[in-house]
């Protein structure tokens, strides 16, 4: 079955540089979520989205926005990076009142 | 402030025995609980889960227990089997018209053969 698909896997990144994540959502699935998890930390939502429109934020920094396309998928845009943006991030799509299915995340490391 | 505690970070059970992973919140909004399991390199999948109406589930080896009165669930793993080995996290979140999850911070099982 088709899981959730997230791109790159890994990202190196400078201070100050800009990273763009990406996500694939489970084919029928209208609702896309992000998770940010920094190390032995727990997942901290970012920011959801159903339909092409935001539905939720979480503590995602000012730094960083996020959309939904027409074909569903979603990307995670951070500028201005910081040492502290490296981390896990995953990203789950679900469709209404159902569960998340995650992606396998993508670990930034910003140098 | 942590909504949802998850005190052991981590936890060891021989092969066969049950495993008991606990979890504590503090939101009384919470009225629908999670367990996901996540393995290195990989995104967490989702285990089981329980409505706040109901105070056991139970799939397989897997069963959840919820105490509202004390916000305390748990999950038992019985028997245990080496390929449990992982991180557990417990989630939770309010179903009035939110779906984003709250973790705990995860236990880390191994299942010793």
């Amino acid at each position: 079955a088709a899981g959730v698909i997230q791109s790159p896997r890994h990202l190196i990144k400078e201070k100050r540089e800009t990273a763009t994540l990406k996500c694939y959502p489970i084919p029928r699935h209208d609702t896309v979520y992000w998770y940010q998890q920094g190390p032995g930390q727990d997942p901290q939502f970012l920011i959801s989205f159903y339909e092409k429109m935001q539905s939720d934020k979480g503590s995602i920094p000012d730094r960083f926005s996020a959309q939904q396309f027409s074909d569903y998928h979603s990307e995670l845009n951070m500028s201005s990076l910081e040492l502290g943006d490296s981390a896990l991030y995953f990203c789950a799509s679900s469709i209404p009142n159902e569960k998340l299915f995650f992606g396998s995340g993508t670990q930034l490391s910003v140098l | 402030d942590q909504q949802v505690k998850q005190n052991s970070p981590s936890l060891s059970v021989q092969e066969g025995r049950i495993s008991i992973l606990n979890c504590d919140y503090t939101n009384s909004m919470f009225d629908y609980f999670l367990w996901y399991k996540k393995y290195p390199a990989e995104g967490p999948t989702f285990l089981i889960s329980i409505s706040s109406i109901k105070d056991k589930n139970e799939d397989g080896r897997f069963t959840v227990f919820l105490n509202k009165s004390a916000k305390h669930l748990s999950l038992h793993i019985v028997p245990s089997q080496p390929g449990d080995s992982a991180v557990y996290f417990c989630a939770a979140y309010s179903g009035a018209g939110s779906y984003q999850l709250t973790f705990g911070k995860g236990t880390k099982l191994s299942v010793i053969p």
